[in-house]
């Protein structure tokens, strides 16, 4: 497709639960990105991906949460034994990451999880 | 990463010029500045990016001056669609290590 495709656009899981969340970002696009937005909020970086290799996941909050792009294009965040803290907006972007609008993410409409 | 700060809200009138500064104090040298709009329920889009001076593209301007411990986001004759929330990025992004921060933008409210 021509964007940033998300899914689920929406989950809606028990507490404890394991839950999936995948990005399939712009073809060519080499740099990956999730953010965490809760309501009111910026959003929240989660970990940065360039290629195949998590360049940068200090914005993981915990152990619990992972994230993976095994072919440089495709991911997945995965949240393991999801908290009701936890409910929130789980954006995706991709950046062809060269030229000089580097800087210039392209988002998909994102997975809104309610953990209940 | 340079910390930055933005009015909570703004409030304007259709065909008004809407001007939205964010300060950056401790920007580094190699930071960009990049800013962006968020309507409800989508992810945020990109408007501009610049180094120094003044960049205008199609849809705004971004002002920058010399220091570059600010910058202004011109909107030109705003319309109701661009009520949003719009967030002032600071940050390199060249190469690997980004770590592209948002703040808690500045909700802007276009009325007729």
């Amino acid at each position: 497709g021509a964007g940033v495709s998300q899914t689920p656009s929406n989950k809606v899981t028990e507490k404890g639960k394991y839950v999936e969340l995948r990005c399939d970002p712009i073809s060519g696009h080499t740099a990956l990105y999730w953010y965490r937005q809760s309501l009111g909020q910026g959003p929240e970086f989660l970990i940065y991906f360039q290629g195949t290799g998590a360049a940068d996941d200090s914005g993981l909050p915990n152990d619990r949460f992972f994230a993976v792009r095994p072919e440089g294009s495709v991911s997945t965040l995965k949240i393991q034994r999801t908290e009701r803290g936890d409910s929130a907006v789980y954006l995706c972007a991709s950046s062809p990451q060269t030229g000089a609008r580097s800087g210039e993410l392209f988002f998909g409409e994102g997975s809104r999880l309610t953990v209940l | 990463l340079a910390k930055t700060t933005q009015p909570i809200s703004m409030d304007s009138y259709e065909g008004q010029e809407v001007n939205i500064t964010c300060s950056h104090n401790n920007i580094a040298t190699n930071d960009y500045i990049t800013w962006y709009q968020q309507f409800p329920s989508q992810g945020p889009r990109f408007i501009i990016q610049g180094y120094k001076t003044k960049v205008t593209n199609e849809v705004a301007s971004l002002f920058i001056p010399a220091d570059r411990k600010s910058s202004t986001l011109s909107l030109p004759r705003v319309s109701l669609s661009d009520t949003a929330v719009y967030y002032c990025l600071v940050g390199v992004f060249t190469g690997g290590g980004n770590k592209l921060t948002f703040g808690t933008g500045t909700q802007l409210k276009v009325e007729l």
